[in-house]
């Protein structure tokens, strides 16, 4: 079965640092989210994506935030400068054409220090 | 008023009953509804969808829609230990593709 596959599965990095989340989403997919859920609280969309640009975006992405497609296949996250609150599961997910129930990767866990 | 609500638990049910799990909505606009299953640590695993009134069953699960009272419901029958865990509930608003997720309801499956 096809699956989202992200990268790293635990980043640790110091406040202040840049961080690129890495994902794979399924191929012939062409949406493409990016969704956090910091421990213990709820699932929280933060953008997502659609033609190589963004359709919509949460509160939460700010300007410390920007996804890019560098290439046919991969969908990255980049925080510019981290934040203690940014600590959280970040998890990638796709979806095709038809249907609306999308794909999860296995998710990041940021952990920021 | 939170956007979907789901009562957070946790609910115990034992093996081979029917576990019975809840989620309100408000906004009347929303079109699709979703549960997903997560267990701790991991992501969410999508478990049912249904997009009109009434029932949707797939194999041991039954999704229940009611929009006139902005409800969805998940029935799990022949309950097993392997189905505990977070049930969330997530609705897709009309016009947009983001999620609006419940904060999960905590299920367990007392042998």
């Amino acid at each position: 079965e096809p699956e989202v596959t992200q990268t790293p599965s635990h980043q640790v990095t110091q406040m202040g640092q840049e961080v690129i989340l890495r994902c794979v989403p399924i191929s012939n997919h062409l949406y493409f989210y990016w969704y956090r859920q910091i421990l213990g609280q709820k699932v929280e969309f933060l953008v997502s994506f659609y033609n190589n640009e963004i359709s919509e975006k949460s509160e939460i992405f700010d300007d410390q935030f920007s996804v890019e497609r560098p290439d046919g296949s991969n969908f990255t996250l980049k925080i510019r400068s981290t934040k203690l609150e940014d600590s959280a599961m970040y998890f990638c997910a796709s979806r095709g054409v038809t249907g609306v129930g999308y794909t999860f990767g296995s998710g990041t866990r940021l952990t920021v220090v | 008023q939170k956007e979907v609500e789901q009562n957070s638990g946790p609910l115990s049910v034992p093996e081979g009953a029917i576990a019975s799990l809840n989620c309100t909505y408000s906004d009347r606009g929303s079109q699709s509804f979703f549960w997903y299953r997560q267990y701790s640590g991991k992501s969410p695993e999508l478990i049912m969808s249904i997009y009109s009134n009434g029932d949707k069953e797939d194999g041991r699960f039954t999704a229940q829609l009611n929009k006139a009272s902005q409800y969805v419901s998940l029935l799990i029958r022949d309950s097993q230990p392997s189905d505990s865990a977070t049930y969330l509930c997530a609705v897709n608003r009309r016009g947009n593709y983001q999620l609006i997720w419940g904060a999960g309801t905590k299920l367990i499956i007392k042998p």
